[in-house]
């Protein structure tokens, strides 16, 4: 069975640029995850949807971050544009239903983000 | 609010030796708890889980209780190898489709 997958795995860019970041989530998890990984730290959720409605973004910097998952399938992350503090590894996450008391999500490798 | 506290690393540690993470949790109602690992290169993985008050959760030699009067959920192995050298993650989540909140993370590495 194919794992979550996740493209680039590594980006650097100057401040103010902007990225994206792509996931393609287990087939038929309907759930997919965004989070936040600052070095040092563990993750942040940033944003949570159930097919292609979002459960949870409160906390998504919406200013700067937007995310979307237009066929309940596979999941777009972009910062525009970039702050320094931005740097991170931006992890997905997927699970057959939500969260549930199994916790069982299934996460991508990261993709890592410089910002110069 | 809902958090994770674990202990600071880097754990370092002589292979065959006992190992002790632990684990401290802040949650309202009754939460169900957890042990990520995220070995080097890879993404990170469940580990264990334990969703009730004294349950007891298990794998490859890892053990950790879910403490409801201590609020802690330690991990444990007795015997470490080079092969456990990895960032451990505890993890809650407070209610059935509510996003893991996690700790820290703790690096190990085992040396031979």
């Amino acid at each position: 069975e194919a794992g979550v997958a996740q493209s680039p795995r590594y980006k650097i860019i100057e401040k103010r640029q902007s990225v994206a970041f792509w996931c393609n989530p287990i087939s038929g998890h309907a759930t997919l995850y965004w989070y936040q990984q600052i070095l040092g730290q563990g993750p942040k959720l940033l944003i949570q949807f159930q097919n292609n409605g979002v459960v949870d973004d409160s906390q998504l910097p919406k200013d700067r971050f937007s995310a979307e998952r237009l066929k309940g399938v596979d999941s777009t992350l972009k910062i525009q544009p970039a702050k320094l503090e931005d740097s991170a590894v931006y992890l997905c996450a997927s699970s057959l239903g939500g969260t549930g008391r199994t916790g069982e999500l299934f996460f991508g490798e990261g993709s890592r983000l410089t910002v110069l | 609010g809902n958090s994770v506290t674990q202990m600071e690393g880097p754990v370092t540690l002589s292979e065959e030796a006992f190992l002790t993470i632990n684990c401290t949790y802040t949650a309202t109602g009754y939460p169900s708890l957890f042990w990520y690992v995220q070995y080097p290169g890879e993404g990170l993985q469940l580990l264990l889980k334990a969703t009730k008050a004294d349950d007891k959760g298990s794998n490859k030699g890892f053990e950790a209780t879910y403490r409801k009067e201590t609020t802690s959920f330690h991990l444990e192995k007795g015997s470490v190898q080079v092969s456990d050298s990895a960032v451990y993650f505890c993890a809650l989540t407070p209610s059935g489709n509510t996003p893991l909140v996690f700790g820290k993370g703790t690096r190990l590495s085992v040396i031979a």
